[in-house]
Protein backbone atom coordinates (compact mmCIF):
# COMPACT_ATOMS: atom_id res chain seq x y z
CA UNK A 1 0.00 0.00 0.00
CA UNK A 2 1.03 3.83 -0.11
CA UNK A 3 1.54 5.06 3.21
CA UNK A 4 3.30 8.49 4.62
CA UNK A 5 4.11 8.55 8.00
CA UNK A 6 4.83 12.02 10.06
CA UNK A 7 4.71 13.11 13.66
CA UNK A 8 1.18 14.19 14.39
CA UNK A 9 2.66 16.98 16.73
CA UNK A 10 5.56 18.88 17.90
CA UNK A 11 6.58 21.75 19.94
CA UNK A 12 9.42 23.93 19.90
CA UNK A 13 10.78 27.26 21.17
CA UNK A 14 10.59 30.61 19.28
CA UNK A 15 14.14 31.12 17.74
CA UNK A 16 14.92 27.41 18.11
CA UNK A 17 15.51 24.90 15.15
CA UNK A 18 13.19 22.43 14.53
CA UNK A 19 13.26 19.06 12.22
CA UNK A 20 9.99 17.57 11.06
CA UNK A 21 10.31 14.05 9.28
CA UNK A 22 8.38 12.42 6.99
CA UNK A 23 8.64 8.69 6.09
CA UNK A 24 7.06 7.31 2.43
CA UNK A 25 6.11 3.93 0.69
CA UNK A 26 4.52 4.66 -2.71
CA UNK A 27 4.01 2.47 -5.82
CA UNK A 28 6.73 4.99 -7.45
CA UNK A 29 8.32 8.60 -6.88
CA UNK A 30 8.10 11.32 -8.99
CA UNK A 31 8.94 14.26 -6.15
CA UNK A 32 8.31 14.94 -2.13
CA UNK A 33 6.57 18.07 -1.19
CA UNK A 34 6.28 20.29 1.50
CA UNK A 35 3.23 22.71 2.45
CA UNK A 36 2.39 24.40 5.32
CA UNK A 37 -1.19 25.03 6.64
CA UNK A 38 -1.97 27.88 9.06
CA UNK A 39 -5.45 26.95 10.63
CA UNK A 40 -8.77 27.59 8.63
CA UNK A 41 -6.36 28.33 5.56
CA UNK A 42 -5.40 26.44 2.00
CA UNK A 43 -2.32 24.92 2.25
CA UNK A 44 0.66 27.17 0.79
CA UNK A 45 3.68 25.13 -1.26
CA UNK A 46 7.00 25.17 1.04
CA UNK A 47 9.88 23.03 -0.92
CA UNK A 48 10.17 20.37 -3.42
CA UNK A 49 12.63 17.55 -3.63
CA UNK A 50 13.44 14.94 -6.27
CA UNK A 51 16.74 14.08 -6.18
CA UNK A 52 18.55 12.77 -2.89
CA UNK A 53 20.29 15.73 -0.83
CA UNK A 54 19.65 19.37 0.82
CA UNK A 55 17.78 22.45 -0.29
CA UNK A 56 17.61 25.39 0.68
CA UNK A 57 15.35 27.85 0.97
CA UNK A 58 15.93 30.96 3.57
CA UNK A 59 14.96 29.72 6.91
CA UNK A 60 13.59 26.53 5.76
CA UNK A 61 15.23 23.49 4.17
CA UNK A 62 14.12 20.00 3.00
CA UNK A 63 16.19 16.87 2.82
CA UNK A 64 15.12 14.04 0.86
CA UNK A 65 16.92 10.25 0.59
CA UNK A 66 15.50 8.18 -1.89
CA UNK A 67 16.85 5.08 -1.03
CA UNK A 68 15.66 5.65 2.79
CA UNK A 69 11.76 6.83 1.42
CA UNK A 70 12.98 9.71 4.33
CA UNK A 71 12.58 13.60 3.83
CA UNK A 72 12.84 16.19 6.56
CA UNK A 73 12.22 19.55 6.89
CA UNK A 74 13.89 21.77 9.02
CA UNK A 75 12.83 25.63 10.25
CA UNK A 76 15.37 27.93 11.25
CA UNK A 77 14.54 30.84 13.64
CA UNK A 78 11.54 29.74 14.43
CA UNK A 79 8.93 32.38 14.34
CA UNK A 80 5.59 32.56 16.55
CA UNK A 81 3.95 33.08 12.81
CA UNK A 82 5.67 29.19 12.12
CA UNK A 83 3.26 27.38 14.01
CA UNK A 84 1.20 25.61 11.58
CA UNK A 85 0.60 22.21 10.37
CA UNK A 86 3.66 20.99 7.78
CA UNK A 87 2.15 18.21 5.05
CA UNK A 88 4.71 16.04 2.99
CA UNK A 89 3.52 14.74 -0.09
CA UNK A 90 4.69 12.60 -2.88
CA UNK A 91 3.77 12.93 -5.68
CA UNK A 92 3.65 9.44 -7.92
CA UNK A 93 5.35 8.36 -10.91
CA UNK A 94 3.01 7.27 -14.39
CA UNK A 95 -0.12 8.55 -12.62
CA UNK A 96 0.95 11.91 -11.32
CA UNK A 97 -1.21 11.60 -8.42
CA UNK A 98 -0.67 13.24 -5.15
CA UNK A 99 -0.16 11.45 -1.44
CA UNK A 100 0.12 13.35 1.63
CA UNK A 101 0.90 12.41 5.22
CA UNK A 102 -1.90 13.80 7.44
CA UNK A 103 0.59 16.44 8.62
CA UNK A 104 2.57 17.60 11.36
CA UNK A 105 0.98 20.42 13.91
CA UNK A 106 3.91 22.58 14.62
CA UNK A 107 2.99 24.74 17.59
CA UNK A 108 6.11 27.78 18.39
CA UNK A 109 5.88 28.80 22.07
CA UNK A 110 7.59 32.33 23.23
CA UNK B 1 -3.90 38.22 -9.31
CA UNK B 2 -3.03 34.65 -9.94
CA UNK B 3 -5.70 32.79 -8.07
CA UNK B 4 -7.54 29.27 -8.00
CA UNK B 5 -11.12 30.30 -6.65
CA UNK B 6 -13.85 27.80 -5.77
CA UNK B 7 -17.56 28.33 -4.97
CA UNK B 8 -19.27 27.70 -2.96
CA UNK B 9 -17.33 28.40 0.32
CA UNK B 10 -19.71 26.70 2.62
CA UNK B 11 -22.57 24.68 1.73
CA UNK B 12 -25.10 22.92 4.32
CA UNK B 13 -27.35 20.65 2.33
CA UNK B 14 -29.56 17.25 2.58
CA UNK B 15 -28.85 13.38 1.65
CA UNK B 16 -29.43 13.07 -1.76
CA UNK B 17 -29.59 17.12 -3.67
CA UNK B 18 -27.12 16.89 -6.25
CA UNK B 19 -24.62 19.84 -5.67
CA UNK B 20 -21.75 21.19 -7.89
CA UNK B 21 -18.81 22.91 -6.26
CA UNK B 22 -16.90 24.88 -8.97
CA UNK B 23 -13.40 25.49 -9.64
CA UNK B 24 -11.64 27.93 -11.28
CA UNK B 25 -7.89 28.82 -12.00
CA UNK B 26 -7.03 32.03 -13.56
CA UNK B 27 -3.11 31.04 -14.12
CA UNK B 28 -3.20 28.53 -17.81
CA UNK B 29 -2.01 25.40 -15.56
CA UNK B 30 -3.14 22.34 -17.16
CA UNK B 31 -3.04 20.19 -13.74
CA UNK B 32 -6.30 20.85 -11.78
CA UNK B 33 -7.23 17.88 -8.88
CA UNK B 34 -9.67 18.03 -6.00
CA UNK B 35 -8.86 16.84 -2.49
CA UNK B 36 -11.05 16.15 0.96
CA UNK B 37 -9.02 17.22 4.32
CA UNK B 38 -10.89 15.63 7.40
CA UNK B 39 -9.14 15.26 10.72
CA UNK B 40 -6.76 12.35 11.47
CA UNK B 41 -6.78 11.56 7.93
CA UNK B 42 -5.17 14.50 5.94
CA UNK B 43 -5.59 15.11 2.18
CA UNK B 44 -6.78 12.99 0.29
CA UNK B 45 -7.01 13.16 -3.71
CA UNK B 46 -10.48 12.59 -5.39
CA UNK B 47 -9.92 13.49 -9.20
CA UNK B 48 -7.53 15.09 -10.98
CA UNK B 49 -6.79 15.98 -14.43
CA UNK B 50 -4.12 16.63 -16.57
CA UNK B 51 -5.96 18.70 -19.06
CA UNK B 52 -8.69 19.41 -20.99
CA UNK B 53 -11.27 16.12 -21.26
CA UNK B 54 -8.87 13.96 -19.23
CA UNK B 55 -9.58 12.94 -15.93
CA UNK B 56 -8.71 10.30 -13.44
CA UNK B 57 -9.44 8.93 -10.08
CA UNK B 58 -7.39 9.43 -6.86
CA UNK B 59 -7.64 7.70 -3.84
CA UNK B 60 -10.84 8.48 -3.16
CA UNK B 61 -13.13 8.63 -5.76
CA UNK B 62 -16.30 6.99 -5.08
CA UNK B 63 -19.73 9.14 -4.98
CA UNK B 64 -17.91 12.06 -6.87
CA UNK B 65 -17.74 13.04 -10.63
CA UNK B 66 -15.65 15.30 -12.07
CA UNK B 67 -15.43 17.32 -15.64
CA UNK B 68 -12.50 19.30 -17.88
CA UNK B 69 -14.50 20.69 -20.57
CA UNK B 70 -12.38 24.16 -20.08
CA UNK B 71 -8.95 24.77 -19.18
CA UNK B 72 -9.69 27.00 -15.99
CA UNK B 73 -12.66 25.75 -14.66
CA UNK B 74 -13.36 21.74 -12.92
CA UNK B 75 -16.25 21.40 -11.04
CA UNK B 76 -16.68 18.53 -8.53
CA UNK B 77 -19.95 16.96 -8.78
CA UNK B 78 -21.67 15.62 -6.07
CA UNK B 79 -24.68 13.57 -7.58
CA UNK B 80 -25.98 11.56 -4.31
CA UNK B 81 -24.02 13.22 -1.45
CA UNK B 82 -24.26 11.61 1.67
CA UNK B 83 -23.34 12.36 5.27
CA UNK B 84 -19.87 10.71 4.96
CA UNK B 85 -19.22 13.41 2.30
CA UNK B 86 -19.49 16.14 5.17
CA UNK B 87 -15.55 17.37 4.51
CA UNK B 88 -13.44 20.28 3.78
CA UNK B 89 -13.15 20.62 0.01
CA UNK B 90 -9.59 21.51 -1.71
CA UNK B 91 -9.23 22.32 -5.40
CA UNK B 92 -5.80 22.59 -6.36
CA UNK B 93 -3.70 23.57 -9.99
CA UNK B 94 -0.40 23.06 -11.34
CA UNK B 95 0.81 23.87 -14.46
CA UNK B 96 1.39 20.77 -15.48
CA UNK B 97 1.43 17.43 -13.41
CA UNK B 98 5.05 16.81 -13.88
CA UNK B 99 8.24 19.40 -12.72
CA UNK B 100 8.99 21.17 -9.97
CA UNK B 101 4.94 22.16 -10.28
CA UNK B 102 3.24 23.68 -7.05
CA UNK B 103 0.16 23.02 -6.54
CA UNK B 104 -1.74 25.90 -5.85
CA UNK B 105 -4.58 25.73 -3.49
CA UNK B 106 -8.26 27.60 -3.73
CA UNK B 107 -9.59 28.53 0.09
CA UNK B 108 -10.92 25.28 0.35
CA UNK B 109 -15.09 24.63 0.59
CA UNK B 110 -16.81 23.09 3.69
CA UNK B 111 -19.62 21.22 2.71
CA UNK B 112 -22.00 19.47 5.80
CA UNK B 113 -24.41 16.65 4.25
CA UNK B 114 -27.23 16.44 6.75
Amino acid sequence: GQNIDQPTEMTATEGAIVQINCTYQTSGFNGLFWYQQHAGEAPTFLSYNVLDGLEEKGRFSSFLSRSKGYSYLLLKELQMKDSASYLCAVRTSGTYKYIFGTGTRLKVLA
Amino acid sequence: EAQVTQNPRYLITVTGKKLTVTCSQNMNHEYMSWYRQDPGLGLRQIYYSMNVEVTDKGDVPEGYKVSRKEKRNFPLILESPSPNQTSLYFCASSISGGGTGELFFGEGSRLTVL
